[in-house]
Parts: structure tokens; C-alpha cells; sequence
């Protein structure tokens, strides 16, 4: 079955360390993308990537990280300088041919600092 | 002012009820309009897709775009419980791939 595997699902984390949440995608797509979700904010674009080894910072990137050294897989670090990092993430990604806007998601990461 | 704004809800309905979800939003370079449902502790899945002003209706859903006064609409017919879920709007310019802008997404239950 293709799709979107993030993991791990639930995450807690004292503060100070960084976490690293991984997403894998088997659909061949080219862009991938990491949005957070809090209540009453809706998703908001944190990092994405068109092609391997090249990213681009969205719309709240500072205190996250990236890589993406291979088509399938873009981990997001979230380091200790993000001020609240508690919140639900989610990867997606997308062919980047036509169907602009057709993204497909993972089920999604909750992480909680505690 | 948030590019896209949407009514968070919660909304509850009976079954059976009519369902009208809404979002507005100011910038007009946006070309794509888009509906998402997201279930409990799921990720959001593509419900609906339009391009052009107008009506797209699939099943039960109606999609309903008017550029001209830049607002879109999701219509439930005949809603299920299994509809209960939150919807998100999303817009993207032609130009920005697929960098969508998501509305903050409004919460249904429908009631058996």
C-alpha cells in the first residue's frame, strides 16, 4: 500500500532536547512538506522540499530543522530553541505534476513537552 | 488579517441536516480551492478539488467558489454521522506549487 508513514505517533520530550520526527512516503512524490497544527490555527507550513537535498523554510521554520538526502524520507528535528513546541505535526507530500494542491498526509506525530 | 478565515465552529446538526461550511479569504492570486476532512487524530484527506468559479458537486458534496467576492463553500446533504470530522479550506496561487494557505478549519458533528 503506498502512502505516508510518520512516526512516532506520540512523542513526549523534556524541555531542552530536540526530537526528531520522521516521515517516509513510498508514493515516488517529489515534494514533501511539514505543517504543525494547534487548535484554532489551523496547518502551518513549517519546512518543505521540491527536490532531494534542497528545502525551503515556510511560514514558522525557526527552531525546526530538515534534511533531504533521499526522495522518500524527510525528518523534522525540533530543537530546544523552539519556544512551544507542543503540538500535533503532520507530513505531507505531493507529485509536484498537475494537480496543484493535492496533497496527501500521514496520520501525524502529537508531540508533548513536558 | 489572516488570508483565509473560517469558522471554527463547532457546529452540530442532526442527521439528515444540511450542511453549509464556509471560508473567506483576501488574496486574490489564489486560483485553487480546496476542501479537506480531517478525522480525530488523523490527517487531513482531500475531499474536494475546484478550480473555476462555480458549483463542482460529487456525491453528496457541493463545492462552491465566487472569486468575485472571494468566498468558498462546502454543501453536506443527507449528512451521516460519519461525516462528523473538521474540515479544512485551502487555497493555493497558481504559481506557488503547492504551498497552500489553510483556513483554521471548522469542527462538524452530526447527530444519529
Amino acid at each position: 500500500d503506498g502512502g505516508i508513514t510518520q512516526s512516532p505517533k506520540y512523542l513526549f520530550r523534556k524541555e531542552g532536547q530536540n526530537v526528531t520526527l520522521s516521515c517516509e512516503q513510498n508514493l515516488n512524490h517529489d515534494a514533501m512538506y511539514w505543517y504543525r497544527q494547534d487548535p484554532g490555527q489551523g496547518l502551518r507550513l513549517i519546512y518543505y522540499s521540491q527536490i532531494v537535498n534542497d528545502f525551503q523554510k515556510g511560514d514558522i521554520a525557526e527552531g525546526y530543522s530538515v534534511s533531504r538526502e533521499k526522495k522518500e524520507s524527510f525528518p523534522l528535528t525540533v530543537t530546544s530553541a523552539q519556544k512551544n513546541p507542543t503540538a500535533f505535526y503532520l507530513c505531507a507530500s505531493h507529485l509536484d505534476r498537475g494537480n496543484t494542491g493535492e496533497l496527501f498526509f500521514g496520520e501525524g506525530s502529537r508531540l508533548t513537552v513536558l | 488579517q489572516k488570508e483565509v478565515e473560517q469558522d471554527p465552529g463547532p457546529l452540530s446538526v442532526p442527521e439528515g441536516a444540511i450542511v453549509s461550511l464556509n471560508c473567506t479569504y483576501s488574496n486574490s492570486a489564489f486560483q485553487y480551492f480546496m476542501w479537506y476532512r480531517q478525522y480525530s487524530r488523523k490527517g487531513p484527506e482531500l475531499l474536494m478539488y475546484t478550480y473555476s468559479s462555480g458549483n463542482k458537486e460529487d456525491g453528496r458534496f457541493t463545492a462552491q467558489v465566487d472569486k468575485s467576492s472571494k468566498y468558498i463553500s462546502l454543501f453536506i446533504r443527507d449528512s451521516q454521522p460519519s461525516d462528523s470530522a473538521t474540515y479544512l479550506c485551502a487555497m493555493v496561487e497558481e504559481t506557488s506549487g503547492s504551498r497552500l494557505t489553510f483556513g483554521e478549519g471548522t469542527q462538524l458533528t452530526v447527530n444519529p
